[in-house]
Protein backbone atom coordinates (compact mmCIF):
# COMPACT_ATOMS: atom_id res chain seq x y z
CA UNK A 1 0.00 0.00 0.00
CA UNK A 2 1.51 2.86 -0.91
CA UNK A 3 -1.76 5.52 -0.86
CA UNK A 4 -1.70 8.33 1.14
CA UNK A 5 -5.72 8.80 1.03
CA UNK A 6 -7.47 12.21 2.38
CA UNK A 7 -10.74 12.90 3.00
CA UNK A 8 -12.60 14.55 1.81
CA UNK A 9 -11.83 15.79 -1.81
CA UNK A 10 -14.31 18.52 -1.69
CA UNK A 11 -15.27 20.93 0.88
CA UNK A 12 -17.08 24.24 1.08
CA UNK A 13 -17.43 26.08 4.27
CA UNK A 14 -18.81 29.57 5.54
CA UNK A 15 -15.76 31.87 6.84
CA UNK A 16 -17.70 31.03 10.63
CA UNK A 17 -17.31 27.45 10.45
CA UNK A 18 -14.73 24.73 11.52
CA UNK A 19 -14.48 21.75 10.03
CA UNK A 20 -11.49 19.31 9.58
CA UNK A 21 -9.63 17.64 6.91
CA UNK A 22 -8.09 14.44 7.84
CA UNK A 23 -5.06 12.10 5.97
CA UNK A 24 -3.95 8.57 6.35
CA UNK A 25 -0.94 6.70 5.33
CA UNK A 26 -0.25 3.25 6.43
CA UNK A 27 3.01 2.74 4.85
CA UNK A 28 4.90 3.40 8.30
CA UNK A 29 5.82 6.37 7.44
CA UNK A 30 6.93 9.05 10.72
CA UNK A 31 7.47 12.00 8.91
CA UNK A 32 3.84 13.85 7.76
CA UNK A 33 3.56 16.72 6.00
CA UNK A 34 0.49 19.65 5.06
CA UNK A 35 0.76 21.62 2.04
CA UNK A 36 -1.60 24.18 0.63
CA UNK A 37 -1.39 24.97 -3.16
CA UNK A 38 -2.92 27.83 -4.88
CA UNK A 39 -4.07 27.38 -8.80
CA UNK A 40 -0.93 27.38 -11.21
CA UNK A 41 1.53 27.35 -8.20
CA UNK A 42 3.68 24.85 -6.70
CA UNK A 43 2.76 23.09 -3.12
CA UNK A 44 3.60 25.28 -0.40
CA UNK A 45 4.72 23.86 2.78
CA UNK A 46 2.70 24.63 6.09
CA UNK A 47 3.31 21.84 8.49
CA UNK A 48 5.86 18.99 9.31
CA UNK A 49 5.26 16.21 11.42
CA UNK A 50 8.28 14.02 12.72
CA UNK A 51 7.39 11.19 14.99
CA UNK A 52 4.01 12.60 15.74
CA UNK A 53 5.80 15.86 17.04
CA UNK A 54 5.03 18.81 15.21
CA UNK A 55 8.41 20.32 13.90
CA UNK A 56 8.25 22.47 10.85
CA UNK A 57 5.19 25.27 11.46
CA UNK A 58 6.24 27.78 8.47
CA UNK A 59 4.54 30.57 9.74
CA UNK A 60 1.05 29.79 9.49
CA UNK A 61 -2.28 31.37 10.98
CA UNK A 62 -3.65 30.20 13.92
CA UNK A 63 -6.67 29.44 11.71
CA UNK A 64 -5.19 26.13 11.21
CA UNK A 65 -4.62 23.63 13.47
CA UNK A 66 -2.93 20.62 12.31
CA UNK A 67 -2.94 17.79 14.83
CA UNK A 68 -1.20 13.62 14.74
CA UNK A 69 -3.55 11.92 16.29
CA UNK A 70 -1.42 8.40 15.87
CA UNK A 71 1.62 7.51 13.23
CA UNK A 72 -1.06 7.30 10.58
CA UNK A 73 -3.62 10.15 10.63
CA UNK A 74 -3.01 13.84 9.99
CA UNK A 75 -6.01 15.87 10.82
CA UNK A 76 -5.91 19.92 9.88
CA UNK A 77 -8.50 21.46 11.77
CA UNK A 78 -9.63 24.62 10.21
CA UNK A 79 -11.62 27.51 11.77
CA UNK A 80 -12.96 31.00 10.75
CA UNK A 81 -11.08 31.00 7.44
CA UNK A 82 -10.71 33.54 4.81
CA UNK A 83 -11.75 33.45 0.95
CA UNK A 84 -7.84 33.49 0.42
CA UNK A 85 -7.72 30.16 1.96
CA UNK A 86 -9.18 28.59 -0.79
CA UNK A 87 -6.94 26.46 -2.11
CA UNK A 88 -6.08 22.54 -2.60
CA UNK A 89 -4.43 20.84 0.52
CA UNK A 90 -1.99 18.39 -0.19
CA UNK A 91 -0.89 15.94 2.63
CA UNK A 92 2.33 13.71 1.95
CA UNK A 93 4.60 11.53 4.12
CA UNK A 94 7.90 10.10 3.86
CA UNK A 95 9.73 7.47 5.66
CA UNK A 96 11.79 10.30 8.12
CA UNK A 97 11.95 13.94 7.78
CA UNK A 98 15.12 15.13 5.76
CA UNK A 99 15.90 11.79 4.73
CA UNK A 100 16.50 11.09 0.88
CA UNK A 101 13.51 9.34 0.43
CA UNK A 102 10.20 10.71 -1.58
CA UNK A 103 7.26 12.32 -0.42
CA UNK A 104 3.68 10.66 -1.45
CA UNK A 105 1.25 12.56 -1.62
CA UNK A 106 -2.56 12.43 -0.95
CA UNK A 107 -5.02 13.40 -4.01
CA UNK A 108 -5.79 16.80 -1.93
CA UNK A 109 -8.78 18.31 -0.59
CA UNK A 110 -9.90 21.12 -2.76
CA UNK A 111 -11.46 23.70 -0.15
CA UNK A 112 -13.89 26.87 -1.21
CA UNK A 113 -14.03 29.29 1.98
CA UNK A 114 -17.26 31.42 1.16
CA UNK B 1 15.84 30.34 2.15
CA UNK B 2 15.92 27.16 -0.57
CA UNK B 3 15.09 28.55 -3.98
CA UNK B 4 14.07 26.24 -6.65
CA UNK B 5 13.10 27.66 -9.78
CA UNK B 6 12.58 26.64 -13.72
CA UNK B 7 12.93 28.04 -16.51
CA UNK B 8 10.16 27.45 -19.06
CA UNK B 9 6.98 27.89 -17.81
CA UNK B 10 5.49 26.44 -20.46
CA UNK B 11 6.64 23.54 -23.38
CA UNK B 12 4.50 22.46 -26.17
CA UNK B 13 5.51 19.07 -28.00
CA UNK B 14 4.76 16.76 -30.65
CA UNK B 15 3.70 13.69 -29.48
CA UNK B 16 6.88 11.40 -30.28
CA UNK B 17 8.92 14.15 -29.38
CA UNK B 18 11.41 14.38 -26.66
CA UNK B 19 11.00 16.64 -24.25
CA UNK B 20 13.22 18.25 -21.81
CA UNK B 21 12.26 20.53 -19.03
CA UNK B 22 14.87 22.37 -16.68
CA UNK B 23 14.94 23.14 -13.65
CA UNK B 24 17.74 25.13 -11.17
CA UNK B 25 18.36 25.48 -7.49
CA UNK B 26 19.89 27.60 -5.10
CA UNK B 27 21.09 25.48 -2.31
CA UNK B 28 24.11 23.53 -2.84
CA UNK B 29 23.13 21.77 0.43
CA UNK B 30 20.47 19.72 -1.47
CA UNK B 31 21.44 16.71 -1.70
CA UNK B 32 18.49 14.81 -3.57
CA UNK B 33 15.75 15.62 -5.97
CA UNK B 34 12.68 14.33 -7.34
CA UNK B 35 10.69 15.18 -10.35
CA UNK B 36 6.93 15.11 -9.56
CA UNK B 37 3.74 15.22 -11.99
CA UNK B 38 0.93 16.66 -11.49
CA UNK B 39 -2.56 16.13 -13.41
CA UNK B 40 -5.87 18.57 -13.21
CA UNK B 41 -7.22 17.96 -9.77
CA UNK B 42 -4.83 15.66 -8.47
CA UNK B 43 -1.67 15.39 -5.95
CA UNK B 44 2.21 15.37 -7.25
CA UNK B 45 2.75 12.11 -8.36
CA UNK B 46 6.50 11.05 -7.72
CA UNK B 47 8.16 10.36 -11.43
CA UNK B 48 12.07 9.53 -10.49
CA UNK B 49 14.71 11.19 -7.91
CA UNK B 50 18.79 11.43 -7.91
CA UNK B 51 20.76 11.79 -5.34
CA UNK B 52 23.76 14.22 -5.15
CA UNK B 53 26.20 11.42 -5.91
CA UNK B 54 25.01 10.86 -8.81
CA UNK B 55 24.84 13.13 -12.14
CA UNK B 56 22.57 11.01 -14.40
CA UNK B 57 19.47 8.47 -13.48
CA UNK B 58 17.51 6.36 -16.05
CA UNK B 59 13.65 5.61 -15.66
CA UNK B 60 11.21 4.19 -17.75
CA UNK B 61 11.02 6.72 -21.18
CA UNK B 62 12.21 9.26 -18.48
CA UNK B 63 15.78 10.26 -17.57
CA UNK B 64 16.96 12.87 -14.53
CA UNK B 65 20.41 14.77 -15.36
CA UNK B 66 22.20 16.46 -12.34
CA UNK B 67 24.66 19.28 -12.83
CA UNK B 68 26.09 20.01 -9.14
CA UNK B 69 28.43 22.49 -10.71
CA UNK B 70 25.64 24.76 -12.02
CA UNK B 71 23.08 23.77 -9.50
CA UNK B 72 20.61 22.57 -13.14
CA UNK B 73 18.46 19.28 -13.38
CA UNK B 74 16.52 18.56 -16.09
CA UNK B 75 13.97 15.71 -16.85
CA UNK B 76 13.82 14.31 -20.20
CA UNK B 77 10.60 12.62 -21.37
CA UNK B 78 11.45 10.29 -24.32
CA UNK B 79 8.49 9.68 -27.33
CA UNK B 80 6.18 12.19 -25.55
CA UNK B 81 2.53 10.91 -24.94
CA UNK B 82 -0.80 12.88 -24.72
CA UNK B 83 -0.69 11.06 -21.28
CA UNK B 84 2.43 13.13 -20.36
CA UNK B 85 0.32 16.54 -20.44
CA UNK B 86 0.84 17.78 -17.21
CA UNK B 87 2.38 20.30 -14.99
CA UNK B 88 6.01 19.25 -13.67
CA UNK B 89 7.39 20.25 -10.39
CA UNK B 90 11.32 19.64 -9.04
CA UNK B 91 11.67 19.49 -5.99
CA UNK B 92 14.63 19.94 -4.07
CA UNK B 93 15.25 18.18 -0.27
CA UNK B 94 17.27 20.38 2.20
CA UNK B 95 15.62 20.07 6.10
CA UNK B 96 12.80 20.46 4.08
CA UNK B 97 11.50 19.59 0.15
CA UNK B 98 11.39 22.63 -1.54
CA UNK B 99 9.25 22.82 -4.84
CA UNK B 100 10.21 24.68 -7.98
CA UNK B 101 7.64 27.38 -9.91
CA UNK B 102 6.06 24.14 -12.46
CA UNK B 103 6.21 23.39 -15.86
CA UNK B 104 3.24 23.02 -17.99
CA UNK B 105 3.62 20.38 -20.54
CA UNK B 106 1.21 20.50 -23.78
CA UNK B 107 1.54 17.39 -25.92
CA UNK B 108 -0.08 17.77 -29.12
CA UNK B 109 -1.18 14.51 -31.44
Amino acid sequence: DTEVTQTPKHLVMGMTNKKSLKCEQHMGHRAMYWYKQKAKKPPELMFVYSYEKLSINESVPSRFSPECPNSSLLNLHLHALQPEDSALYLCASSQRVAQNTEAFFGQGTRLTVV
Amino acid sequence: GESVGLHLPTLSVQEGDNSIINCAYSNSASDYFIWYKQESGKGPQFIIDIRSNMDKRQGQRVTVLLNKTVKHLSLQIAATQPGDSAVYFCAALGDKFYFGSGTKLNVKP
